[in-house]
């Protein structure tokens, strides 16, 4: 999707390893999020950022940290993989009042065996 | 937890039909929006529509919003192949935004 890219794509991880995924945006948007996707529960918020420095906690956030050194990355964290953790993960985008909605990732599909 | 819920979960028409999905919800909301997901990709946003508007239209779509039933409807007029794919709502109540699990749609040629 244009203006944010997603890293890995594809990732396979072994229990209990740390994993860091990678949000990029080129937008200068000042919100980033990243959510999960998992069948049967839609996508639910994992943290979000409002700003360099500045990150808050979803609603499933445990096991999950994440950081932002500057405005166009987003990093998110698991910091000791558990197969719960298998999913594909979304990073989005938005201005501030979300008026134009979010904007997407093409998503990292993660693996934790 | 989930604030939409869309229904149904999957629908099948035939290309030229209309197809129509709903989403329910259950707090106040700012506004609502509608989702496209095609098989591998992230979502695409479709349409907003603000919790003071009662329907908008986008081309074939056309999505209404009836608050005190605290419900959502999107419609898409003429269905194509190009079509299929999960219909997702989100609502804003200010603080965040809130995704359903989706509706499967297939446009069969």
């Amino acid at each position: 999707d244009a203006g944010i890219t997603q890293s890995p794509r594809h990732k396979v991880t072994e229990t209990g390893t740390p994993v860091t995924l990678r949000c990029h945006q080129t937008e200068n948007h000042r919100y980033m999020y990243w959510y999960r996707q998992d069948p049967g529960h839609g996508l639910r918020l994992i943290h979000y950022s409002y700003g360099v420095k500045d990150t808050d906690k979803g609603e499933v956030s445990d096991g999950y940290s994440v950081s932002r050194s500057k405005t166009e990355d987003f990093l998110l964290t698991l910091e000791s993989a558990t197969s719960s953790q298998t999913s594909v993960y979304f990073c989005a985008i938005s201005e501030g009042d979300r008026t134009y909605g979010y904007t997407f990732g093409s998503g990292t599909r993660l693996t934790v065996v | 937890s989930q604030q939409g819920e869309e229904d149904p979960q999957a629908l099948s028409i035939q290309e030229g039909e209309n197809a129509t999905m709903n989403c329910s919800y259950k707090t106040s909301i700012n506004n609502l929006q509608w989702y496209r997901q095609n098989s591998g990709r992230g979502l695409v946003h479709l349409i907003l529509i603000r919790s003071n508007e009662r329907e908008k239209h986008s081309g074939r779509l056309r999505v209404t919003l009836d608050t005190s039933k605290k419900s959502s409807s999107l419609l898409i007029t003429a269905s194509r192949a190009a079509d299929t794919a999960s219909y997702f709502c989100a609502t804003d109540n200010g603080n965040d935004m809130r995704f359903g699990a989706g509706t499967r749609l297939t446009v069969k040629p």
